[in-house]
């Protein structure tokens, strides 16, 4: 079955605790995204990447981090977690197939950070 | 910066059609796509316009006007399934200072039998 898969569903962390979420697609898509949602907000991009080893900033990148260092992984990182932080998380994948963006979406990771 | 504006909340009655509009302030984009989320979900890729005009899938239609910087959702034949938020987003050049996809901040369809 072709999906994203995010881990952990939930987190529940204190601040500046290093924290890891991870996030890997089975349909080797080049593009990969990440997103956190807060109400009222809708969602934000925090950083996308092109391909390995490609990676750019998005709308709201401070305090996150990210590696891609294979096609089918997009960990996004926070080094030191703030209460701020907290939030619902989204990654996202696609393939870039003409004008199609279609983005599958991870089932998100609920994070708390006390 | 970039940013796109929708209703907040619509309601609409079961078997009517209802209309999201989303218009932006944005210009070099690639296309506009619109998702849906029900509550507790993921969002859900509905439809994408990369040229004026529009596009139909099944009970859904999405528009484009880049002229009007404005696009719209139209559902109809409205179930109760349908009740879920509705965002609208703008893909654009990699690179940019927002990122390369924007979304509006989302409107939740309510529909009633």
């Amino acid at each position: 079955e072709a999906q994203v898969t995010q881990n952990p569903r939930y987190l529940i962390t204190v601040t500046g605790k290093k924290l890891t979420v991870t996030c890997s697609q089975n349909m080797n898509h080049e593009y990969m995204s990440w997103y956190r949602q807060d109400p009222g907000l809708g969602l934000r991009q925090i950083y996308y990447s092109m391909n390995v080893e490609v990676t750019d900033k998005g709308d709201v990148p401070e305090g996150y981090k990210v590696s891609r260092k294979e096609k089918r992984n997009f960990p996004l990182i926070l080094e030191s977690p703030s209460p701020n932080q907290t939030s619902l998380y989204f990654c996202a994948s696609s393939a870039h197939h003409g004008t199609s963006y279609e983005q599958y979406f991870g089932p998100g990771t609920r994070l708390t950070v006390t | 910066g970039q940013s796109l504006e929708q209703p907040s909340e619509v309601t609409a009655v079961e078997g009517a059609i209802v209309q999201i509009n989303c218009t932006y302030q944005t210009s070099g984009f690639y296309g506009l796509s619109w998702y849906q989320q029900h509550d507790g979900g993921a969002p859900t890729f509905l439809s994408y316009n990369a040229l004026d005009g529009l596009e139909e899938t099944g009970r859904f239609s999405s528009f484009l006007s880049r002229s009007d910087s404005y696009g719209y959702l139209l559902l109809q034949e409205l179930q109760m399934k349908d009740s879920a938020s509705y965002f609208c987003a703008v893909s654009l050049p990699y690179g940019g200072s927002q990122g390369n996809l924007i979304f509006g901040k989302g409107t939740k369809l309510s529909v009633k039998p």
